[in-house]
């Protein structure tokens, strides 16, 4: 697409919940980064990925996050067994590759656990 | 450890004064990429201005300015006869250059909420 898109864009689940956060790059982008943003502060890096490949996911908070790019275009971030800490935007940025470093924003998804 | 630091939490102005939104950056890498982007009231995060650490030269777009000085670790971003507009929470944000596995992660800084009053 001409954008990054990001589905849904308001999410309101209760504890204890699973939810799946969807991002779709601009379309020739190669790399795909997660951030989680809470209020007030700036986003925090989650996770990226070079295609289907996840090299670095040292943000992820706890083994209740996961990512996944099979196909190296659209990406999904789950969260398992939501707590209201996880509350927060989460947005998913694309660039068209490592060297270019410039990264365009999809419009967050904001989560908010109950 | 790379760090941004935007001192300003909130600044407030009236419309067509000129502000100056500060950004000072930390970082071991010699070769680094510095950013501005702009989170309006909608909340969507749009890119501004993307500068690499070998390129000192200020920049003009517009009503926009930016200033980047190496020698005080600092790249600060201008606007001149503000308008209502440019209402917005302003990040700073800084990256490294990939070296082979290291991550193109952005770190921002914690955002300055410029509000530009009528």
């Amino acid at each position: 697409g001409a954008g990054v898109s990001q589905s849904p864009r308001y999410k309101v689940t209760k504890r204890g919940q699973d939810v799946t956060l969807r991002c779709d790059p601009i379309s020739s982008h190669a790399t795909l980064y997660w951030y989680q943003q809470a209020l007030g502060q700036g986003p925090e890096f989650l996770t990226y990925f070079n295609y289907e490949a996840q090299p670095d996911k040292s943000g992820l908070p706890s083994d209740r996050f996961s990512a996944e790019r099979p196909e190296g275009s659209i990406s999904t971030l789950t969260i398992q067994r939501t707590e209201q800490r996880d509350s927060a935007m989460y947005r998913c940025a694309s660039s068209l590759g490592l060297a270019q470093e410039t990264q365009y924003f999809g419009p967050g998804t904001r989560l908010l656990v109950l | 450890a790379q760090k941004v630091t935007q001192a300003q939490t909130e600044i407030s102005v009236v419309e067509k004064e000129d502000v100056t939104l500060d950004c000072v950056y930390e970082t071991r890498d010699t070769t680094y990429y510095l950013f501005w982007y702009k989170q309006p009231p909608s909340g969507e995060l749009v890119f501004l201005i993307r500068r690499n650490s070998f390129d000192e030269q200020n920049e003009i777009s517009g009503r926009y300015s930016w200033n980047f000085q190496k020698s005080t670790s600092s790249f600060n971003f201008t606007i001149t006869a503000s308008q209502v507009v440019d209402s917005a929470v302003y990040f700073c944000a800084l990256s490294g250059l990939n070296y082979g596995g290291a991550t193109n992660k952005l770190i921002f800084g914690t955002g300055t909420l410029l509000a530009v009053q009528p």
